[in-house]
């Protein structure tokens, strides 16, 4: 499969403590992105990675919200002090470079924080 | 006002009828439209995507844009049960690598 992965598919934690997920995107792609989405609502940009560069943060990026891609590969995106309003599916996309170029989405990680 | 507006739906089609998804934006710098369909529990598939005023035709699928009016539309034909699903309309400026999605349209097809 080459599509976009994601680790893991389903996280249930309890509130204040932390969690990381995974991202792997299309092998070519230098371009990731994560994005959150709740029931009933689109997706929301949380921020984005050129290569191992970090390009863009949303405000919805709280400093509770740490994403790294060390090696401009996999990307992981950390939750510390976890809260029930974190509760949603986190996307994971990437894309070839250029401004028109498609995101493909991985599969999710869907989080609930008791 | 949101930057990219869907009407919820649900939009109650029969099968083999035509279904008209419709989107709006408010950011004229918009240059690339992606429409993606996602079904429940599911992440998001891309199903079109269009960049130039007009229309833009894949299979059963026609994307359709106009950014004078800052519109843009998927017409399905055809409609099949398994279309059944919610239709995310996403929008990215000419700058900017993200992309501004809408609340999305329910679809029901009915056999």
């Amino acid at each position: 499969d080459t599509g976009v992965s994601q680790d893991p598919r389903h996280k249930i934690t309890k509130r204040g403590q932390n969690v990381t997920f995974r991202c792997d995107p299309i092998s070519e792609h230098n371009r990731l992105y994560w994005y959150r989405q709740t029931l009933g609502q689109g997706p929301e940009f949380l921020t984005y990675f050129q290569n191992e560069a970090q390009l863009e943060k949303s405000r919805l990026l709280s400093d509770r919200f740490s994403a790294e891609r060390p090696k401009g590969s996999f990307s992981t995106l950390e939750i510390q002090r976890t809260e029930q309003g974190d509760s949603a599916m986190y996307l994971c996309a990437s894309s070839l470079p250029g401004p028109t170029r498609e995101q493909f989405f991985g599969p999710g990680t869907r989080l609930t924080v008791l | 006002q949101k930057e990219v507006e869907q009407n919820s739906g649900p939009l109650s089609v029969p099968e083999g009828a035509i279904a008209s998804l419709n989107c709006t934006y408010s950011d004229r710098g918009s240059q690339s439209f992606f429409w993606y369909r996602q079904y429940s529990g599911k992440s998001p598939e891309l199903i079109m995507f269009i960049y130039s005023n007009g229309d833009k035709e894949d299979g059963r699928f026609t994307a359709q844009l106009n950014k004078a009016s800052q519109y843009v539309s998927l017409l399905i034909r055809d409609s099949q049960p398994s279309d059944s699903a919610t239709y995310l309309c996403a929008v990215k400026s000419e700058y900017g690598n993200k992309l501004v999605f809408g609340a999305g349209t329910i679809l029901r097809v009915k056999s």
